[in-house]
């Protein structure tokens, strides 16, 4: 257990949705990574939070959105789900910016 | 526009044998390298470079950056099955990005 949790584990749902995926963060750590890892695009660097805000922006789409709430847990908000979309989602944490990064297990979504 | 190439793909070794991974960048604002081992779950934290030419060492791995030539390269001696995995590449610009090689495939064979 790398004390990164990622809710849910599977997550199977239908083009066109929406869908929450939740991160709790090491403890101790302030900073919250998300990553995209599909078959085709290898891992992709989605976007970073920091103590409750928004510090990094990396390929992330329009149709997804992302938080960190005061408790330092983040939700990464997936919507209009395309078929494309159907990956593992990571999430990291780190104490800062410079410091090694835990993942946690990932969420695989599958969009049918 | 900023990349992240690693070579070879993939490699199969003998138990024992001593490899050497490579990465290379194009990246703008350079500010760190990461190498990962990613096995069938997520991908787990080797080493952070920022400096050229300081190799950091974790047992039987090590890594050295070179910020002039733009490459990293991962060493593993006396590899064993265990060592089997993807090891991906990383590189953080000054903004806080990341920017992923696709990973080389090491299989380690007994």
């Amino acid at each position: 257990d790398s004390g990164v949790t990622q809710t849910p584990k599977h997550l199977i749902t239908a083009t066109g949705q929406r869908v929450t995926l939740r991160c709790s963060p090491r403890s101790g750590d302030l900073s919250v990574y998300w990553y995209q890892q599909s078959l085709d695009q290898g891992l992709q660097f989605l976007i970073q939070y920091y103590n409750g805000e928004e510090r990094a922006k990396g390929n992330i789409l329009e149709r997804f959105s992302a938080q960190q709430f005061p408790d330092l847990h983040s939700e990464l908000n997936l919507s209009s789900l395309e078929l494309g979309d159907s990956a593992l989602y990571f999430c990291a944490s780190s104490v800062g910016d410079v410091y090694g990064y835990t993942f946690g297990s990932g969420t695989r979504l599958t969009v049918v | 526009e900023d990349k992240v190439v690693q070579s070879p793909l993939s490699l199969v070794v003998h138990e024992g044998d001593t490899v050497t991974l490579n990465c290379s960048y194009e990246v703008t604002n350079f500010r760190s390298l990461l190498w990962y081992k990613q096995e069938k779950k997520a991908p787990t934290f080797l080493f952070m470079l920022t400096s050229s030419g300081i190799e950091k060492k974790s047992g039987r791995l090590s890594s050295i950056l070179d910020k002039k030539e733009l490459f990293s390269i991962l060493n593993i001696t006396a590899t064993q099955t265990g060592d089997s995995a993807v090891y991906l590449c990383a590189v953080q610009n000054t903004g806080n990005q990341f920017y992923f090689g696709t990973g080389t495939s090491l299989t380690v064979i007994p």
